[in-house]
């Protein structure tokens, strides 16, 4: 089984410019993540789906990210404009449901912005 | 590969010996952990989960013990292994929502 699909691994922008990652979770997982990981650091969840529905969005930066489940399988999220303080590991994550169903997280993206 | 941190507290062992990482917990209302394993350049990887109303569980060379009093939490892997190495997270859940603490860095030395 092909575990949560992530593009891509590695970016470099340079600040103010806009930037935009992917996720594609596992075939029937209902629920969709994205954490941001700063180095040394656990992840921090930014937002959370259920099916197409954002049910937890409270630590999203909505002045410059945002993220969007279209059809409730992949999810993009967006940084416009990116900061330099942005620089981290973007993970997706997708479990069955929300609640105390395993998390399956994907290799993440790291974001460097210069 | 990249690293998950350069920081982060560090537990060195020997091939074969007993390891044992522990973490503390914030919130005496969170009744699910988990403990993570990441390895460099990969996401979190699930190990082993405990629920309050235990105190101990046991997987396949990882036990994780749970002490509600003092709001504690440790992984022991036995017979660590080099594949071991890896920074390890637990992670408690809070009202639907998993918050990560401080990551320890197992380094296995032969």
């Amino acid at each position: 089984e092909a575990g949560v699909v992530q593009s891509p691994r590695y970016k470099i922008i340079e600040k103010k410019q806009p930037v935009a990652f992917w996720c594609n979770p596992i075939s029937g997982h209902n629920t969709l993540y994205w954490y941001r990981q700063n180095l040394g650091q656990g992840p921090e969840l930014l937002i959370r789906y259920e099916n197409e529905e954002a049910v937890d969005d409270s630590q999203l930066p909505k002045d410059r990210f945002s993220a969007e489940r279209l059809k409730g399988v992949d999810s993009t999220l967006k940084i416009q404009p990116a900061e330099l303080g942005d620089s981290a590991v973007y993970l997706c994550a997708s479990s069955l449901d929300g609640g105390t169903y395993e998390q399956y997280f994907g290799p993440g993206t790291r974001l460097t912005v210069t | 590969g990249e690293s998950v941190g350069l920081h982060l507290p560090t537990l060195s062992v020997q091939e074969g010996d007993n390891s044992i990482i522990n973490c503390a917990y914030s919130n005496s209302a969170s009744d699910y952990f988990i403990w993570y394993k990441q390895e460099s350049g990969k996401g979190p990887q699930f190990i082993i989960d405990i629920r309050s109303n235990m105190d101990k569980r046991q997987g396949q060379r990882v036990t994780v013990l749970l002490n509600k009093t003092v709001k504690h939490l440790s992984l022991q892997i036995a017979a660590t292994q080099p594949g071991d190495s890896a920074v390890y997270f637990c992670a408690e859940m809070r009202t639907d929502k998993l918050i990560f603490g401080t990551g320890t860095r197992l380094q296995v030395f032969p």
